[in-house]
């Protein structure tokens, strides 16, 4: 049973470019939520996502954006990148009656 | 005054010994509590799910709450040295299925042979 798998692994990007992460939750699971993870740092909420709508989000620029699609699977997106997204960015899923959250390994994102 | 504190060590211990965890909270709705364990270059992994006051085992793990002091602890008995990791205390207001996470920081655990 594949847990939740995110890509890529790691990024390099530019300040200023544009980026998208992937998510694909475990099977089972309809809600996907994204995590910032700085070095160092327990993760930080960034939103949810439910029926394809953002359920909630968390205290982040609109520079953060999302998508989920019908098979549940979810993108992040990030524009205008700064130095200070340099994270790793971590997807979670969970669905009805689960206990917690299940994490993926992450996307270590570094900007330059 | 941030909501959850934990410190964030590092903890070193020598193999077999107890390890105690520990995370405070301000934030009177969180009655949902875990605990993570997060190894280098992984995601965290969800290690002990408590709601209520009291205490919860699992095996060599045991999970306090106490809500009347916003305080939870994790203990680790008979600690071996896969064990060493990140530890992260989280919490939500609701079942933590439909709703956000707020994490501690993380303690940062060695066990040493």
């Amino acid at each position: 049973d594949a847990g939740v798998t995110q890509s890529p692994t790691h990024l390099i990007k530019t300040r200023g470019q544009q980026v998208t992460l992937r998510c694909s939750p475990k099977s089972g699971h309809d809600t996907v939520s994204w995590y910032q993870q700085a070095l160092g740092q327990g993760p930080q909420f960034i939103f949810q996502y439910y029926e394809e709508e953002e359920r909630q989000r968390g205290n982040f620029p609109d520079r953060f954006s999302g998508h989920q699609f019908p098979n549940y699977s979810s993108e992040l997106n990030v524009n205008a990148l700064l130095l200070g997204d340099s994270a790793l960015y971590l997807c979670a899923s969970s669905g009805y009656g689960t206990n917690g959250y299940t994490f993926g390994s992450g996307t270590r994102l570094t900007v330059v | 005054q941030k909501e959850v504190e934990q410190d964030p060590g590092p903890l070193s211990v020598p193999e077999g010994a107890i390890v105690s965890l520990n995370c405070t909270y301000s934030n009177s709705a969180f009655q949902y509590f875990m605990w993570y364990r997060q190894y280098s270059r992984k995601g965290p992994e969800l290690l002990m799910y408590t709601y209520s006051s009291g205490n919860k085992e699992d095996g060599r793990f045991t999970a306090q709450v106490d809500k009347s002091s916003k305080y939870i602890s994790l203990f680790i008995r008979d600690s071996q040295p896969s064990d060493s990791a990140t530890y992260l205390c989280a919490m939500s207001p609701t079942g933590a299925g439909s709703y956000q996470l707020t994490f501690g920081k993380g303690t940062k655990l060695s066990v040493i042979p």
